[in-house]
């Protein structure tokens, strides 16, 4: 069975500095990755994705990860933080390609907040 | 383009009601997934509609119920509501074959 998991439940970082949000999944076939940012009250926002192309994956907002086979690991960068990054994140593993029973699996979340 | 729309925005109900959640799917998306994302945590999935037919199922009990439409919206029914069914419930929508999920805002339920 696939699982994810989100270290570090809260990170707080100083405007400008790096974001470094980390994701571990755990998958018996080839994975589909993907980071979500939830804003307060709000829906889930596709920040970027991997699906076996690049194993670098830059996404908007100027946030990037790396996949990582070796480490099953796929944390979230973003050079400098903004204030408008303040969210909830979350990554997730996709079962199968959707349409084919492909459920997202979640991690527990990150919550970023960024001090002026 | 019309992304997905969910209604009503905010519920309140009491236990042991009934409740109707309902999901627009955007343009040209035909499958449809349900999730519950209970306060501080991650979206768990509920089921995924696909043809009209249930395509996958998570760990929710059979009151947990849902329909998908031809025109591809879909609703997810709750019966003899809890106070643990209070969460946030997300509707997604995404074509066949594909990768992405789309997330509607989400209906809020209260249950007193």
């Amino acid at each position: 069975a696939q699982s994810v998991t989100q270290l570090g439940s809260h990170v707080s970082v100083s405007e400008g500095a790096l974001v470094l949000l980390r994701c571990n999944y755990s998958s018996s076939v080839p994975p589909y990755l993907f980071w979500y940012v939830q804003y307060p009250n709000q829906g889930l926002q596709l920040l970027l994705k991997y699906t076996s192309a690049a194993t670098l994956v830059k996404g908007i907002n100027g946030f990037e990860a790396e996949f990582k086979k070796s480490e099953t690991s796929f944390h979230l960068t973003k050079p400098s933080a903004h204030m408008s990054d303040a969210a909830e994140y979350f990554c997730a593993v996709s079962e199968g390609g959707v349409g084919q029973g492909g459920k997202l699996i979640f991690g527990q979340g990150t919550e970023l907040s960024v001090k002026p | 383009e019309t992304g997905v729309t969910q209604s009503p925005t905010h519920l309140i109900k009491t236990r042991g009601q009934q409740v109707t959640l309902r999901c627009s799917s955007q343009s040209g998306h035909n499958t449809v997934s349900w999730y519950q994302q209970a306060l501080g945590q991650g979206p768990q999935f509920i089921f995924q509609y696909y043809r009209e037919e249930e395509n996958g199922r998570g760990n929710f009990p059979p009151r947990f119920s849902g329909l998908q439409f031809p025109n591809y919206s879909s609703e997810l029914n709750v019966n003899a509501l809890e106070l643990d069914d209070s969460a946030l419930y997300l509707c997604a929508s995404s074509i066949t074959g594909g990768n992405e999920q789309f997330f509607g805002p989400g209906t809020r339920l209260t249950v007193l």
